[in-house]
């Protein structure tokens, strides 16, 4: 069956960086595109950007172009998103999916807190 | 990218139907048919009710319908039952390959 497995909570600072994981597996890894989506503590869902795993090709948001890098890796099918120069408003869980205009697979999502 | 435009609230009795409606632009809801809708519980991650407007995933409850008209998509719950209390969220696809949500409804079911 189908999962993706995110990486466990992260607490950080200002201005530090995080990066969150998102394992997939029980399908062909490089077939399917991953968004990160993330959601601030009582907001809605907002995109962050999309990736194509198979040959790493991204998409961002404009709010995040230039903070956020998302990348793979084949060999453990694993994607990455990093995201760099945290504000207290990065507090959020952030969720991967895989699809491309929807998605029917979620990861469990990751909190990330920043304070300091 | 501005954020679809969705109610904050919407509420409606059990048996009865309601509908959220999703508001955007030439350049996401209405150039695409590829708007799609999520159901999510607290704490949970959000579930894909709806896809490309109005195809209903396996599984899916047939009492969810999706529609869409110019700018502006519509999800349908029909026959409403406790368990559809939850926030509802649209998502389309745009015209420069992102993707944007809308704000969010929350269905209350008196």
């Amino acid at each position: 069956q189908v999962q993706l497995v995110q990486s466990g909570a992260e607490v950080k600072k200002p201005g530090a960086s995080v990066r969150v994981s998102c394992k997939a597996s029980g399908y062909t890894f490089t077939s399917y595109y991953i968004h990160w989506v993330r959601q601030a503590p009582g907001q809605g869902l907002e995109w962050m950007g999309i990736i194509n795993p198979s040959g790493g090709s991204t998409t961002y948001a404009q709010k995040f172009q230039g903070r956020v890098t998302m990348t793979r890796d084949t060999s453990t099918s694993t994607v990455y998103m990093e995201l760099s120069s945290l504000r207290s408003e990065d507090t959020a869980v952030y969720y991967c999916a895989r699809g491309y205009y929807d998605s029917r697979f979620w990861g469990q999502g990751t909190l990330v807190t920043v304070s300091s | 990218q501005s954020a679809l435009t969705q109610p904050a609230s919407v509420s409606g009795s059990p048996g009865q139907s309601i509908t959220i409606s999703c508001t955007g632009t030439s350049s996401d809801v209405g150039g695409y048919t590829y708007v799609s809708w999520y159901q999510q519980h607290p704490g949970k991650a959000p579930k894909l009710m709806i896809y490309d407007v109005s195809n209903r995933p396996s599984g899916v409850s047939n009492r969810f319908s999706g529609s869409k008209s110019g700018n502006t998509a519509s999800l349908t719950i029909s026959g409403l039952q406790a368990e559809d209390e939850a926030d509802y969220y649209c998502s389309s696809y745009t015209s420069s390959s992102t993707r944007v949500f809308g704000g969010g409804t929350k269905l209350t079911v008196l």
